[in-house]
């Protein structure tokens, strides 16, 4: 499965869209993008996954460059219990392996 | 709907103490994983099973790690003997095997071997 960079930490303000970036520079054709986070002693949570087309569900919204080298998840309203660590992983389709790396932890500030 | 259920939520025990995780999946769902959790090793995927068939075992660390899956709705993690640097949070998920399926995991066993 192709590596992930994401930035280490982010702060974002309650109320206000979050961004989170990942870099997949490697992502062969048929993987996909999942984003997972994990709230301070609970397991992570499945929030949305993509191949190549953007993706909104009731959580957030998943953009993929048309490259698909790298995308964003945005959380359109953050609030303070989104505060977390946030995964993205590349997974290939056929696959059950979920590989985490560090995440970003996002705190989101009042 | 219930999720992932583990238990026990906390362990302490004693070095050389037999360890038993448990794990009861969703209903329904015939993939369950195991993964472990550590601040200096983050989270790490033990073991996988499919339709209660071990899959993929290679990241049980030794051989003093077991798991089974004993039918669709229990598996179970046993660390025998157990050693300190065993502590962790271990986590269990689950999901349906087919196509693109997300897992969803339970909320941990964190687990002290003094």
């Amino acid at each position: 499965d192709a590596k992930t960079t994401q930035p280490t930490s982010m702060d974002c303000a309650e109320g206000r869209a979050a961004n989170l970036p990942c870099n997949h520079s490697t992502i062969s054709g048929n993987e996909y993008v999942y984003w997972y986070r994990q709230i301070h002693s609970q397991g992570p949570q499945y929030i949305i996954h993509g191949l190549k087309n953007n993706e909104t569900n009731e959580m957030a919204s998943l953009i993929i460059t048309e490259d698909r080298k790298s995308s964003t998840l945005i959380l359109p309203h953050a609030t303070l219990r989104d505060t977390a660590v946030y995964y993205c992983i590349v997974k290939m389709a056929a696959g059950n392996k979920l590989t985490f790396g560090g995440g970003t932890r996002v705190l989101v500030k009042p | 709907d219930a999720g992932v259920i583990q238990s026990p939520r906390h362990e302490v025990t004693e070095m050389g103490q037999e360890v038993t995780l448990r794990c009861k999946p969703i209903s329904g769902h015939n993939s369950l994983f195991w993964y472990r959790q550590t601040m200096m090793r983050g989270l790490e995927l033990l073991i996988y099973f499919n339709n209660n068939v071990p899959i993929d075992d290679s990241g049980m660390p030794e051989d003093r790690f077991s798991a089974k899956m004993p039918n669709a709705s229990f598996s179970t993690l046993k660390i025998q003997p157990s050693e300190p640097r065993d502590s962790a949070v271990y986590f269990c998920a689950s999901s349906f095997l087919e196509y693109n399926q997300p897992q969803h995991f339970g909320d941990g066993t964190r687990l002290s071997i003094l």
